[in-house]
């Protein structure tokens, strides 16, 4: 089965503090991996999309990184701020009958505080 | 400026009626998606679409529907055949031969 596995489900963080999500997945065949933020009651914004071949891919203090042979991505925040508060989530698309599913996971709900 | 654009961000439905979700987008993307999103769960794909006057049903479609009569526009229509509708439904675009989704920013639907 195609699954999309995230953790933690939530965390809690101090302002200024740096910290990992992870994602695992089991869906093939596999096209890349994506990232988005969610903040309540938004839709998602692209942080991050990685291809089969690239191991790490930053966008300001977002880092991702990709073990396409584990099935693994991680997202490193470096710094955190307030506005780091969100849904963070991990997508892989999925290639298919010439069609390109995309596949969500639950997503890491991020708290940032003071 | 450039985007995709949902309406309204918040709806009511009585037990029974059918309610219709707007979606628009002015970034000349081919292909168009309707998802659900619940509490604790990834977004599920109601319906998706390719190319005007064409769409297929996504893994959760039974008690919607669509249309694409233009490129710029997808509603989905919400019937009383869907048992839980309550939920936040989000439109996405993406250029056909691209990579990069784009999200509307959401519409909330509540039963009372």
């Amino acid at each position: 089965k195609n699954q999309v596995e995230q953790s933690p489900q939530s965390l809690i963080i101090l302002e200024g503090k740096n910290c990992t999500l992870q994602c695992n997945y089991t869906v093939s065949p596999f096209s890349n991996l994506r990232w988005y933020k969610q903040d309540t009651g938004r839709g998602p914004v692209s942080l991050t999309i990685m291809t089969f071949s690239e191991n790490t891919k930053s966008n300001g203090r977002y880092t991702a990184t990709l073990d396409a042979d584990t099935k693994q991505s991680s997202l490193h925040i470096t710094a955190s701020q307030l506005s780091d508060s969100a849904s963070y989530i991990c997508v892989v698309s999925q290639t298919s009958g010439g069609y390109n599913k995309l596949i969500f996971g639950a997503g890491t709900r991020l708290a940032v505080h003071p | 400026d450039g985007g995709i654009t949902q309406s309204p961000k918040y709806l009511f439905r009585k037990e029974g009626q059918n309610v219709t979700l707007s979606c628009e987008q002015n970034l000349n993307h081919d292909a168009m998606y309707w998802y659900r999103q619940d509490p604790g769960q990834g977004l599920r794909l109601i319906y998706y679409s390719q190319i005007v006057n064409d769409f297929q049903k996504g893994d959760i479609a039974e008690g919607y529907s669509v249309s694409r009569e233009k490129k710029e526009s997808f509603p989905l229509t919400v019937t009383s055949a869907q048992k839980n509708p309550t939920a936040f439904y989000l439109c996405a675009s993406r250029d056909r031969v691209g990579t990069e989704a784009f999200f509307g920013q959401g519409t909330r639907l509540t039963v009372v």
